[in-house]
């Protein structure tokens, strides 16, 4: 069984450029989760995908956006960069809809915005 | 508003001595609750769920909701509970909101 991986582990971008970051889901699961942890602080709910749909979002603006394929990896895009998007960007799996159920955490991205 | 809150952002306590991380939160409704543990240089993992009603490590917790609480307690802790804990709530599918976190430092 393979746990949750992300990718880039780092990245570093200016400000107004877009960013792709990528999470390969553990084995067997069907839904991610996207969060934002910013230095000192707890993470940030984005957005979570099942089965491809969008299932429920926190308190982002557009501009973060993502996708679930087929396999259940899944992509978060952040367009026009701003310096606050600086933090680091977890991605969880879990089994079934529903975003109590237990999740999987990825080690993150983190993402510098200059 | 749907909010977490932990008052403490670092607890010290001595190897053997109880603790207790609290964890208070708003909601309107029934929520789900979790607590979070994120060891040194591991991955953010559940420690436990109050639907389970399970005890993880020694560790339990209580959700109160009369106090919109869920303290999280262990009779004596170990230098291997050091870590950093989340407290967090779902609303089943909606939204999955964490506490800013607790420090736990257990001294020799």
């Amino acid at each position: 069984e393979t746990g949750v991986t992300q990718s880039p582990t780092h990245l570093i971008k200016t400000r107004g450029q877009q960013v792709t970051l990528r999470c390969s889901s553990q084995s067997g699961h069907n839904t991610v989760s996207w969060y934002q942890q910013a230095l000192g602080q707890g993470p940030q709910f984005i957005f979570q995908y099942y089965r491809e749909e969008e299932n429920g979002r926190g308190n982002f603006p557009p501009r973060f956006s993502g996708l679930q394929f087929p396999n259940y990896s899944s992509e978060l895009n952040v367009n026009a960069l701003e310096l606050d998007d600086s933090a680091l960007y977890l991605c969880a799996s879990s089994l079934a809809g529903g975003v109590g159920d237990t999740q999987y955490f990825g080690p993150g991205t983190r993402l510098t915005v200059l | 508003a749907q909010r977490v809150t932990q008052p403490e952002k670092l607890l010290s306590v001595f190897k053997g001595a109880p603790v207790e991380l609290k964890c208070n939160y708003s909601y309107s409704g029934s929520p789900e609750l979790f607590w979070y543990v994120q060891y040194s240089r591991q991955r953010l993992q559940l420690l436990l769920r109050h639907i389970s009603r399970e005890s993880i490590k020694g560790f339990t917790a209580d959700l109160n909701k009369g106090e919109t609480s869920f303290h999280l307690k262990k009779p004596f802790a170990q230098e291997e509970d050091s870590a950093m804990y989340y407290c967090a709530l779902s609303n089943y599918g909606q939204n999955f909101v964490f506490g800013p976190g607790t420090r736990l430092s257990v001294l020799p």
